[in-house]
């Protein structure tokens, strides 16, 4: 069964790098998305991105993040300035034209700022 | 301001009891709902989708019905396998994608 992958599966990094986090989404999907989860907290909606544009973003989603499909496959987030605030889980998600509201996550990225 | 809150927090049941797990919305228009069923370390798995009042989704032992200020996650003689934090999540008509979700339920079931 096709799945959503995401990597690195655990991230430790320190405060002020940038790191980027990868996602290879259902092949044929067309619509990506971010998510986050600070530990016991709800999932929170990032952004998403369709036909290679960002389709919308939440207010979470500032100038220190960016989101790219750089090939056929890949998806990225990039943190630029990473805060003690942006430690959380990350979940990438796409879904395809024939079922819209029926995203896929995939297994999320911990991310670490120390 | 949007806000979508679950409960019970958590729920206990013994295997084959059967129960209902709640989500309550206020947002301006609704798009659409839908339940997730999380396992601890994981990524949501998507359930169901709602679109109107009235509209009910099952698979399984599980029932989704929606209302106009609520849904209700139908448990049906639950089994051990079913144990996971159940997410609901709306997106509102002014939203192309964004979603809100809610705080979850967290249901363990007893052999």
């Amino acid at each position: 069964e096709p799945e959503v992958t995401q990597t690195p599966s655990h991230q430790v990094t320190q405060m002020g790098q940038e790191v980027i986090l990868r996602c290879v989404p259902i092949s044929n999907h067309l619509y990506f998305y971010w998510y986050r989860q600070i530990l016991g907290q709800k999932v929170e909606f990032l952004v998403s991105f369709y036909n290679n544009e960002i389709s919308e973003k939440s207010e979470i989603f500032d100038d220190q993040f960016s989101v790219e499909r750089p090939d056929g496959s890949n998806f990225t987030l990039k943190i630029r300035s990473t805060k003690l605030e942006d430690s959380a889980m990350y979940f990438c998600a796409s879904s395809g034209e024939q079922g819209y509201y029926e995203q896929y996550f995939g297994p999320g990225t911990r991310l670490t700022v120390t | 301001e949007d806000q979508v809150t679950q409960s019970p927090e958590a729920l206990r049941l013994q295997e084959g009891e059967s129960s209902s797990l709640n989500c309550s919305y206020t947002v301006s228009g609704l798009r659409g709902l839908f339940w997730y069923r999380q396992d601890p370390g994981k990524g949501p798995e998507f359930l169901f989708t709602l679109y109107s009042a009235g509209e009910e989704k099952e698979k399984e032992r599980l029932k989704a019905t929606l209302t106009k200020k609520e849904s209700f996650l139908h448990i049906t003689a639950p089994k051990p396998e079913d144990s996971a934090t159940y997410l609901c999540a709306v997106q509102m008509k002014t939203s192309y994608d964004k979603v809100i979700f809610g705080p979850g339920t967290s249901l363990s079931v007893i052999p």
